[in-house]
This record gives structure tokens, sequence and C-alpha cells, in this order.
């Protein structure tokens, strides 16, 4: 079935650091695939997403590729803020459903 | 309402005992999905709504599982004779289209979740 492998946390950076959250998958067919971001009390939230092998998503300073030959779509992000300090889930959903499959999910910590 | 409201925040349960979780979806989304969150694990699909039909529920563990969305809007997650293993969070979602993620911008809008813990 669909999985998602994301790295263990917790990821400790200081304020202004680069960002990389490893993110591989194993699925059939063409899934879809998400970075979603859960700050202290709130709901998850959708940060990007990529649709088809080689698409790049990017939102708030973060991009990830979705790169097909190694099942993968790593999470990066030039310059971390203090305000960037939440949880990151990586998902997939099928090519035809609506369903997602999560990764454990990343705690990333930025200190000033 | 703005968001996907769940209630209660928090719930104590006694081992045996009988909860109902409550979803409010944003108004007029007519796909609504459950998940549940075990502490430091990523969201599990539990199982799916469009309008009132239940078309998914594979991912609900026991029968001691049950939800429902009778009118099509505010959907129930029962969870019977809980059991510690069912101490997680639930965490509700809707979205406005039936079509897959993939073809779609919106995505889902989560709720802030439920967490249950069973004593």
């Amino acid at each position: 079935g669909n999985s998602v492998t994301q790295m263990e946390g917790p990821v400790t950076l200081s304020e202004e650091a680069f960002l990389t959250i490893n993110c591989t998958y194993t699925a059939t067919g063409y899934p879809s695939l998400f970075w979603y971001v859960q700050y202290p009390g709130e709901g998850l939230q959708l940060l990007l997403k990529a649709t088809k092998a080689d698409d790049k998503g990017s939102n708030k300073g973060f991009e990830a590729t979705y790169r097909k030959e190694t099942t993968s779509f790593h999470l990066e992000k030039g310059s971390v803020q203090v305000s960037d300090s939440a949880v990151y889930f990586c998902a997939l959903s099928g090519e035809y459903g609506n369903k997602l499959v999560f990764g454990a999910g990343t705690i990333l910590r930025v200190k000033s | 309402g703005a968001g996907v409201s769940q209630s209660p925040r928090y719930k104590v349960a006694k081992r045996g005992q009988d909860v109902a979780l409550r979803c409010d979806p944003i108004s007029g989304h007519v796909s609504l999905f459950w998940y549940q969150q075990a502490l430091g694990q990523g969201p599990e699909f539990l199982t799916y709504f469009q309008n009132e039909a239940q078309l998914d529920k594979s991912g609900l563990p026991s029968d001691r599982f049950f939800a429902e969305r009778p009118e099509g809007s505010v959907s129930t997650l029962k969870i019977q004779r809980t059991q510690q293993e069912d101490s997680a969070v639930y965490l509700c979602a809707s979205s406005p289209i039936i079509t897959s993620l993939a073809r779609s911008n919106y995505g889902y809008t989560f709720g802030s979740g439920t967490r249950l813990t069973v004593v």
C-alpha cells in the first residue's frame, strides 16, 4: 500500500539557517504529494503541493520538488524564522483519490 | 462558520465508556473526513462522507467506531466501550470538492481536533 517516510525530528535550527526535511514515498501509479504544517494549538494547514513528476510546489518561501526517480519530495527553505517553528507533515494522495496518507511528522524548532 | 469546528477540544473517558465527538464542517462543504492521530504520529484516515453518504469507512479500526452525517453537514464520530489504545487526537476535515485532490486547488480544511484520553 501507499506510505510516506520522513526524517525524524526534532530539527533545531538558528534563525536564517537553511532547512531541509526529507520525505520519501511508496505508491502505485502517480500520486500527488503534499506538505502540511501544524502550528501549536492549530489545525493542519496545506503548505504546498505537487501533482506530477518534476513539479515544484512553493509557498511562504518553502519549496519542494516531486522527484519520481528518487520517490522523494524534500521540503526546503533558504532562511527559516522563529515563526516557522511547527510540525511538518509530508503526505500523498492516490492518483484518483482524495484520501491522504501522512508521514509521522517532523518537529522544527527555530531559535532566535 | 469560518473554519471547521470540533467539540469538545478535550475529552477524558474511563475505559469502557462511550464517547461522541462532533465536527461542524465549513458550510457547503460536501466532503468530510475523519482522521486519527496518535501521539507522535501522522494522522491516519478513518472514514469519508460525501454529503450524507459514507463512501469509505475502510480506516475504522473496529466495529466499536461508528460515524454518521445524517443531514450532510454536522458529523459525529462515536466510539463505544473505549479502550486505552483509542487515546489519540481525532481530526475532522472538510472540502468543497469531491474530485481528487490532484485536480483541485482547495485541499482540505482541518479542524483543531479533539484530544481523547482514555484512563
